[in-house]
This record gives C-alpha cells, structure tokens and sequence, in this order.
C-alpha cells in the first residue's frame, strides 16, 4: 500500500497568514493527489485534485502543487473559515489512502 | 444537486452484522463509481469499498475484506454495505461517496453526512 505523510500534524496560524501544508508519497504517484478539507462534525469537502486542480466552488486561495511523491497545499491569506482538519489523498492505486490530517487552528 | 444519505447505522454487538444504505440523488447514480470511506471518532479516513457504476468490479480495505460487501441497486439509486463478523475497531462513522469521474476512480467530490456504526457488547 501507498503510505501518505503529512506535515506538520498541526499548524497555528492566524488570519490572512499563508500556510503550508506537505504531503509526501511512499512512491511515485504521478500527480494522482487529492486535497479534503473537514470541519468538526461534517463530511470531507475536496478542495483540489491531479495535485493542482482546483474543485469548481473553491475559492481560489486555495492551490496546490507537486507531482511524484512530494505535494503542497497552500493558503494564502488564511481566512476564519480556513480553520479545519486538511487530508491528502492518493488515487495513482488501490487501496485509495489518506494522508493522517493537518489541523489548522488559531494561533 | 448532488444528494448522499446514509442510513442503517447502529449499536451491534462484537460478531454481528449491520446493512447501511446510501441513497443518491441529483445525479446520474449508475454512472458513477461509489465509495465507502469511515472515520473513527477524532481520528483519519480510511478507504473501506468501492464498486463500478455497473457493479462488475469491487475493491476493498485489506481490514474489511472478507467480512464486508458493496453492492447498488441502480434502479434504485442506492448504494450498500452488508457489513458481518463485526469488530470492536470497526466502531466508526460511514461516509458514502461519489467518484469525481466517470473514468478516473477515487476522487470523492461528494459525500453523504455519515452514519455511526458501534460495535459493542
């Protein structure tokens, strides 16, 4: 199985801060990644896909990059609403596997 | 717009079986790959089943297979998963979800609101 690492874990950060956020592949995984985001209590909400693309209704703070096996996300001007639990996601093979979450809370 | 509802889940005790339900809507359903994705309370995703748009093809978690079955009715727009032989770490919230393509699988542009399964003596 393809092992997805995420860093930091958590982030502290404050409003209309750029953030970063890494997610490394166990192998090449072309630019087969996805990005959710979730807040406490409600289902994911995919924010980008093939690493770069962003989802149509996502504002465009958002972006991602990366290909192979190193992948950012990236918010620039963080936003109170931006404060949430962000996964990556590879699709390159079955299973489909989740980075373990960045949580981006106040600092 | 696109519409997920889970249902069936439940207090089941270690051994048991449960059946959820996943009804689509806003959508064409039988054009699309399905998903089951669960999340244990204050914990990450995990992956759980797939099936084809046509049911022909059906992937599952090394964790669940063997005890756990996808399955659709596309005349019904409904998604399953007959769930047996339950575990205590199976105690988890279940999210159906929809492939983003028709030809790409695993890219979940929607989700349903979960339903909470607990395994539990």
């Amino acid at each position: 199985d393809i092992q997805m690492t995420q860093s930091p874990s958590t982030l502290s950060a404050s409003v209309r801060d750029r953030v970063t956020i890494t997610c490394r592949a166990s192998q090449n995984i072309n630019n087969w990644l996805a990005w959710y985001q979730q807040k406490p209590g409600k289902a994911p909400k995919l924010l980008i896909y093939k690493a770069s693309n962003l989802e149509s209704g996502v504002p465009s703070r958002f972006s991602g990059s990366g290909s192979g096996t190193e992948f950012t996300l990236t918010i620039t001007s963080l936003q109170p609403d931006d404060f949430a639990t962000y996964y990556c996601q590879q699709y390159n093979s079955y299973p489909w596997t989740f980075g373990q979450g960045t949580k981006v809370e106040i600092k | 717009q696109v519409q997920l509802v889970e249902s069936g889940g439940g207090v089941v005790q270690p051994g048991g079986s449960l059946r959820l339900s996943c009804e689509a809507s806003g959508f064409s359903f039988s054009d699309y790959g399905m998903h089951w994705v669960r999340q244990a309370p204050g914990k990450g995703l995990e992956w759980v089943a797939f099936i084809r748009y046509d049911g022909s093809n059906k992937y599952y978690a090394d964790s669940v297979k063997g005890r756990f079955t996808v399955s659709r009715d596309n005349s019904k727009n409904t998604l399953y998963l007959q769930m047996s032989s339950l575990r205590a770490e199976d105690t988890t919230i279940y999210y159906c979800a929809k492939d983003q393509s028709i030809t790409v699988f695993g890219v979940f542009d929607s989700w349903g609101q979960g339903t909470l399964v607990t395994v539990s003596s």
